[in-house]
């Protein structure tokens, strides 16, 4: 059984155009986030989200927009993509808090050209 | 300053060895410690919780120093299916948020 799934696992595609990620979690917590791995492998937190609250990494832009239509879902939408989004998005899960750990899904491989 | 910083080596041992790597954190209010590893190519993967007291679990042991604000993370009879990239990993701000080290890359070599 997955805990943690993504589609699509690669996604190749071309500047300009407009993208989604799906995530879907089996695992019941209550909160899902979106990550970011860069070429140097740095793993930095894009979103955070439970049903009450979504908190956004201000650094972030506002091309990329999380959509939850429930709590064992949350995608990931880009607009307009850039060469520098080529990277490898990761959609994790923990529950209402982060005490006992996060658990990811497998990651989705972006290339933009 | 980088709020989790690790040495990204890599630590290249060979099998049966001991290796031990140290992260250091900014914030001295941070309430959550972990590592993961990664393997090539995959999604990071929960290891261990880190407890103020300490705390071991079969091979590897990890440790916290609060008042030098450093983790460490200790792995004993190294095995080659030990190597993969250790992240260091703090909760600093007591929401949701995680913040990963860049990783310590380890290779047991036969």
């Amino acid at each position: 059984d997955t805990a943690v799934s993504q589609t699509p696992k690669y996604l190749v595609t071309q500047m300009g155009n407009d993208k989604s990620i799906k995530c879907e979690q089996n695992l019941g917590h209550d909160t899902m986030y979106w990550y970011k791995q860069d070429s140097k492998k740095f793993l930095k937190i894009m979103f955070s989200y439970n049903n009450k609250e979504l908190i956004i990494n201000e650094t972030v832009p506002n091309r990329f927009s999380p959509k939850s239509p429930d709590k064992a879902h949350l995608n990931l939408h880009i607009n307009s993509l850039e060469l520098g989004d080529s990277a490898v998005y990761f959609c994790a899960s923990s529950e209402m808090t982060s005490v006992s750990g996060q658990y990811f899904g497998p990651g989705t491989r972006l290339t933009v050209t | 300053r980088k709020e989790v910083e690790q040495d990204p080596g890599p630590f290249n041992v060979p099998e049966g060895a001991t290796v031990a790597f140290n992260c250091t954190y900014s914030n001295s209010a941070s309430q959550s410690f972990f590592w993961y590893r990664q393997d090539c190519r995959k999604e990071p993967k929960l290891l261990m919780s880190v407890y103020s007291s300490g705390n071991e679990d079969g091979r590897f042991t990890a440790q916290l120093n609060r008042a030098s604000q450093y983790i460490s993370l200790l792995i004993r009879d190294s095995k080659l299916s030990d190597s993969a990239t250790y992240l260091c990993v703090v909760n600093i701000d007591g929401a949701n948020n995680l913040f990963f080290g860049t990783g310590t890359r380890l290779t047991v070599i036969p």
